[in-house]
């Protein structure tokens, strides 16, 4: 069954970066785009941008698009998130998350998540 | 606009029927999926494209579609349904995802 793994919670100070990896069984990285979606305390879910895991071209939200880069390495069936310049606003639960089937949008096997707390 | 926009909170009795709207240009040219998520746990898939059902989702869910206005109709609702529901899509752009802001189901 697919399942998506991710790295352990950080803590991370102001102006910082924080990389965040999400490793995937169950089904060939490369088949399918994963999404990383976060959801700050009490908040919405936002999503952050993909990444086409077989060909590595990526889109970001207009939001996050100066400061995340989404990197995959198919041999090691990980996908990463690096978010930069890093501030409170940022403390948040960070997901991987990888599509059904026949879409890249319908957004159905979530990782744990990673909680990304920023502070001074 | 690739805003989604939800009602904040909606309640039902138990074992009424309940809809959940979400509105946005983007619905115009994107089919819907909606997702359950229930406090401290990740999201779930529970209708994709405007009204397909995972594996495993009870049949009392069920989406539909109209203009630029998405519906997740919960038929006979249940405790366990008391949880927050987002509607996602592509955006305008069909490039992008957006989500809408979330709706509170309370269950009494």
């Amino acid at each position: 069954q697919v399942q998506l793994v991710q790295s352990g919670a950080e803590v991370k100070k102001p102006g910082a970066s924080v990389k965040v990896s999400c490793k995937a069984s169950g089904y060939t990285l490369n088949s399918y785009a994963m999404h990383w979606v976060r959801q700050a305390p009490g908040q919405r879910l936002e999503w952050m941008g993909w990444i086409n895991a077989g060909r590595g071209y990526t889109k970001y939200s207009q939001k996050f698009q100066d400061r995340v880069t989404i990197t995959r390495d198919t041999s090691a069936s990980t996908v990463y998130m690096e978010l930069t310049s890093l501030r409170s606003e940022d403390t948040a639960v960070y997901y991987c998350v990888r599509p059904f089937a026949s879409s890249w949008e319908y957004l159905q096997h979530w990782g744990q998540g990673t909680l990304v707390i920023v502070s001074s | 606009s690739s805003e989604l926009t939800q009602d904040p909170a909606v309640s039902v009795a138990l074992g009424h029927t309940v809809t959940i709207t979400c509105q946005g240009d983007a619905l115009k040219s994107s089919l819907p999926s909606w997702y359950q998520q229930k406090p401290g746990q990740a999201p779930t898939l529970v209708i994709y494209a405007k009204n397909s059902r995972p594996s495993g989702i009870p049949d009392r869910f069920s989406g539909s579609i109209s203009g630029n206005a998405a519906s997740l109709t919960i038929t006979g609702a249940q405790a366990e349904d008391e949880a927050d529901y987002y509607c996602n899509s592509r955006d305008s752009s069909g490039n992008l995802v957006v989500f809408g802001g979330g709706t509170t189901l309370t269950v009494l």
